[in-house]
């Protein structure tokens, strides 16, 4: 199984500023099978990005996503008040998929 | 618009058995492959199964193995998840989830809680 880490677990920022989360996969995710999951207090989470960086469907440009092999980030450039939440990655390249831990983002 | 609505969670007793179901809608069901994923209580996501687009082939976490089984009728744009011989550790709420074309977890339903108690 791969285990999947996220650093760090908190991120504490100011709305406006730019926020940077990191994933770490124990083995190569190939073809960048990696995905990132943003979900709010008592909702579903909601897909960002597939494929490390590629955006899903209406996610702002603001969010950005890079990496590959076992390393992998998720940047928002310029916080806003909606986007404090728990980011989870996961990757779908080994069954069974797995995801981190997660890392909230919260109000500094 | 894509959607997905989970129902037929609640409680239900250590050992005993309960059927999830997932109504589709809004899209072409028997063309996508489903997943089940779950999250305990204050806790993370964990992809308990999945099941391909035309059933033929089956995932399952090694926590779930031989005791869910996943299922769907394309017929009704239905998924399942039979559950059996639950414990504690099954308490959740359970997550009927399509798998994008382009790749990722890409629609979600609301969820539906399970909680296994005496």
């Amino acid at each position: 199984e791969i285990v999947m880490t996220q650093s760090p677990a908190t991120l504490s920022v100011s709305p406006g500023e730019r926020a940077t989360l990191s994933c770490r996969s124990s083995q190569s995710v190939s073809s960048s099978r990696l995905a990132w999951f943003q979900q709010k207090r008592g909702q579903a989470p909601r897909l960002l990005f597939y494929g490390a960086s590629t955006r899903a469907t209406g996610i702002p440009a603001r969010f950005s996503g890079s990496g590959s092999g076992t390393e992998f980030s998720l940047t928002i450039s310029t916080l806003q008040s909606e986007d404090f939440a728990v980011y989870y990655c996961q990757q779908y390249n080994n069954w069974p998929w797995t995801f981190g831990q997660g890392t909230k983002v919260e109000i500094k | 618009e894509v959607q997905l609505v989970e129902s037929g969670g609640g409680v239900v007793q250590p050992g005993g058995s309960l059927r999830l179901s997932c109504s589709a809608s809004g899209f072409t069901f028997d063309t996508y492959a489903m997943h089940w994923v779950r999250q305990a209580p204050g806790q993370g996501l964990e992809c308990v199964s999945a099941i391909n687009a035309i059933g033929a082939t089956t995932y399952y976490a090694d926590s779930v193995k031989g005791r869910f089984t996943i299922s769907r009728d394309n017929s009704k744009s239905t998924l399942f998840l039979q559950m059996s011989s639950v414990g504690d550790e099954d308490t959740a709420v359970y997550y009927c989830v399509r798998l994008g074309m382009p790749g990722g977890l890409d629609s979600w339903g609301q969820g539906t809680l399970v909680i296994v108690s005496s």
